[in-house]
């Protein structure tokens, strides 16, 4: 059974980094073709997807939140971490993490296992 | 980046009412596109990959269609449980978008 779970803070300060952990289970980050996104939900509004990284270690961000966003793995504990740096107000959003799978039959991919979310609020 | 609009943004229906979602990339994405369930207080749900592929333990009242830049999800019979927010995601190429939401309310 594939599991995803998002730990972290609840609370950050204006300016300061945020850093997140995606905790896995069921699956290898090591194996060919394996990814894992992060995605985040701001109160009633859409998914906004953040950033990705691949079982080679290629890494993919979100063209608005480039600069601000590292995403990274350690594949013997599988967990992925995210950081974003310089938080605002404007980032109080649920953070989600969520594996993409590989349809070989119709070649595309898709985000199949998504974990709870960990609702992050940007506050002095 | 690749730009996904969806259409409604909200409706009201009906249980047993036939509903169809519209979602418009920017740019041709062939069939990378996905469609997701989300209810209050919950993670997105696959509803559908590869623009038609349902995904496995998804009820066959759920179908989707479409290619290049113009897509569609339809409940061909709303059912109580249904009544969600729906986004459409592209996987053509990265960075991933997804649409801004369909909220699927009870009239």
């Amino acid at each position: 059974q594939v599991t995803l779970k998002e730990s972290g803070p609840a609370l950050v300060k204006p300016t300061q980094t945020l850093t997140l952990t995606c905790t896995f289970s069921g699956f290898s980050l090591s194996s060919t073709g394996m990814r894992v996104s992060w995605i985040r939900q701001p109160p009633g509004k859409a998914l906004e997807w953040l950033a990705r990284i691949d079982w080679d270690d290629d890494k993919f961000y979100s063209t608005s939140l480039k600069s601000r966003l590292t995403v990274s793995k350690d594949t013997a504990k599988n967990q992925v971490v995210l950081t974003m740096t310089n938080m605002d107000p404007v980032d109080t959003a649920t953070y989600y993490c969520a594996r993409e799978e590989w349809y070989s039959s119709v070649g595309t991919r898709a985000l199949d296992i998504w974990g709870q979310g960990t609702m992050v609020t940007v506050s002095s | 980046d690749i730009q996904m609009t969806q259409s409604p943004s909200s409706l009201s229906a009906s249980v047993g009412d036939r509903v169809t979602i519209t979602c418009r990339a920017s740019q041709s994405i062939t069939w990378y596109l996905n469609w997701y369930q989300q209810k209050p207080g919950k993670a997105p749900k696959l509803l559908i990959h590869a623009a038609a592929s349902l995904q496995s333990g998804v009820p066959s009242r759920f179908s989707g269609r479409g290619s290049g830049t113009d897509f569609t999800l339809t409940i061909s019979s709303l059912q109580r449980e249904d009544f969600a927010t729906y986004y459409c995601q592209q996987s053509y190429s990265s960075p991933w978008t997804f649409g801004q939401g369909t909220k699927v309310e009870i009239k």
